[in-house]
């Protein structure tokens, strides 16, 4: 089983739309949690970290939910310049963050 | 401010040559990582760096692979011989290690080919 495990998508949404992602990971140990963005032929970039109450960043909202080990990303209000890969991202609370392989979003006009 | 640097950008070679990626860290972080990217594994982590001093290199494919990093500013992965199933895009990452959030800056990658 893999550690972070997402749904691949692609998640093709109009502009607009609400559109939510989630992740699961497997070591209950996990300490903190983040969604990353990718660009195409870009580098991944931290988009925002998740925190236990939930937090929300203008149209982002991530939630957390330990009991199940899952994470979710919701995006209101899709732009085209939304349209990217969201990677769900596990650290242990050492150095190392564990990167799922990512849900591709394309949103269209 | 400069983000991570990396070179080169691309890089083609054919099987059985030695291959250098390079990696200029942002300075004052003191963690620095390397990373593999592929269509069908996803971003792995091959190797990591605190203090110029390797961590954990459990990610790192085989012996034909190897990191240094020689001091705080530079850092080198090294593929000798090159396989074409190194084909990937290559990415270090640095963070300051006892922030909070453990945020990791990624490089433009190094895009390789081994044909």
């Amino acid at each position: 089983r893999k550690e972070v495990e997402q749904d691949p998508g692609p998640f093709n949404v109009p502009e607009g739309a609400t559109v939510a992602f989630n992740c699961t990971y497997s070591n209950s140990a996990s300490q903190s949690f983040f969604w990353y963005r990718q660009d195409c032929r870009k580098e991944p970039k931290l988009l925002m970290s998740v925190y236990s109450s939930g937090n929300e960043d203008g149209r982002f909202t991530a939630q957390l939910n330990r009991a199940s080990q899952y994470i979710s990303l919701l995006i209101r209000d899709s732009k085209l310049s939304d349209s990217a890969t969201y990677l769900c991202v596990v650290n242990l609370n050492t150095d190392k963050l564990i990167f799922g392989t990512g849900t591709r979003l394309q949103v269209f006009p | 401010d400069a983000g991570v640097i990396q070179s080169p950008r691309h890089e083609v070679t054919e099987m059985g040559q030695e291959v250098t990626l390079r990696c200029k860290p942002i300075s004052g972080h003191n963690s620095l990582f390397w990373y593999r990217q592929t269509m069908m594994r996803g971003l792995e982590l091959l190797i990591y760096f605190n203090n110029n001093v390797p961590i954990d290199d459990s990610g790192m494919p085989e012996d034909r692979f190897s990191a240094k990093m020689p001091n705080a500013s530079f850092s080198t992965l090294k593929i000798q011989p090159s396989e074409p199933r190194d084909s990937a895009v290559y990415f270090c990452a640095s963070s300051q290690r006892g922030q909070g959030g453990y945020e990791q800056y990624f490089g433009p990658g190094t895009r390789l080919t081994v044909t």
